[in-house]
């Protein structure tokens, strides 16, 4: 089955440590996204990437990372940086960005917790 | 920029009753809307969508009607179910930008 895979489910970190978020999805499409959620904040956008070895910034980049390397996996890592990075990240696809009024499909979540 | 505006919950309801959950939006450019779910530790489901001005999105008894006049997509639903408990995201795209996405509006329907 086509999808997107989040992992892990749950992730403990001690703070002061980097940690990656994995996500990866086969349904072939060419743009990604990293969004962030918080108790009665809806979802925020992280980073975004239309195309391999590309991606932009969205509203809150501020102490996060991300490379794409390959159009399946869009890596997300927290760095020591951000602040409050304890929350439920939520990575997503869509087919293409230049596809107007085309909807985005999201994974599981990984909900990070940072002690 | 883009924005959405939903109204606060929680909304609960009993099971059969009429359900309306409001979103209105603010947009540069000519959006497209979406109403996402999400049941509780899971990831957001597309529950419905509109391209353009009056077209109505429909899945699973829920429906809304992209209203360009009043800046509107409001989520609506004639008989709630138990099964229906869970937090409505109303969202938009413009151009060649990700979703905005509103601050969610949780659901409760009981028996």
């Amino acid at each position: 089955d086509g999808g997107i895979t989040q992992s892990p489910k749950y992730l403990f970190r001690k703070e002061g440590q980097n940690v990656t978020l994995s996500c990866e999805q086969n349904l072939n499409h060419d743009a990604m996204y990293w969004y962030r959620q918080d108790p009665g904040q809806g979802l925020r956008l992280i980073y975004y990437s239309q195309i391999v070895n590309d991606f932009q910034k969205g509203d809150i980049a501020e102490g996060y990372s991300v490379s794409r390397e390959k159009k399946e996996s869009f890596p997300l890592t927290v760095t020591s940086a951000q602040k409050n990075p304890t929350a439920f990240y939520l990575c997503a696809s869509s087919i293409d960005l230049r596809e107007l009024n085309t909807e985005a499909f999201f994974g599981q979540g990984t909900r990070l917790t940072v002690v | 920029g883009d924005s959405v505006t939903q109204m606060e919950g929680p909304v609960t309801l009993s099971e059969e009753a009429f359900l309306t959950i409001n979103c209105t939006y603010t947009a540069t450019g000519y959006p497209s809307l979406f109403w996402y779910v999400q049941y509780p530790g899971e990831g957001l489901q597309l529950l419905l969508k509109a391209t353009k001005a009056d077209d109505k999105g429909s899945n699973k008894g829920f429906e809304a009607t992209y209203r360009k006049e009043t800046t509107s997509f409001h989520l609506e639903k004639g008989s709630v179910q138990v099964s229906d408990s869970a937090v409505y995201f109303c969202a938009l795209r413009t151009g060649r930008r990700a979703l905005t996405f509103g601050s969610g509006t949780r659901l409760q329907v009981q028996p």
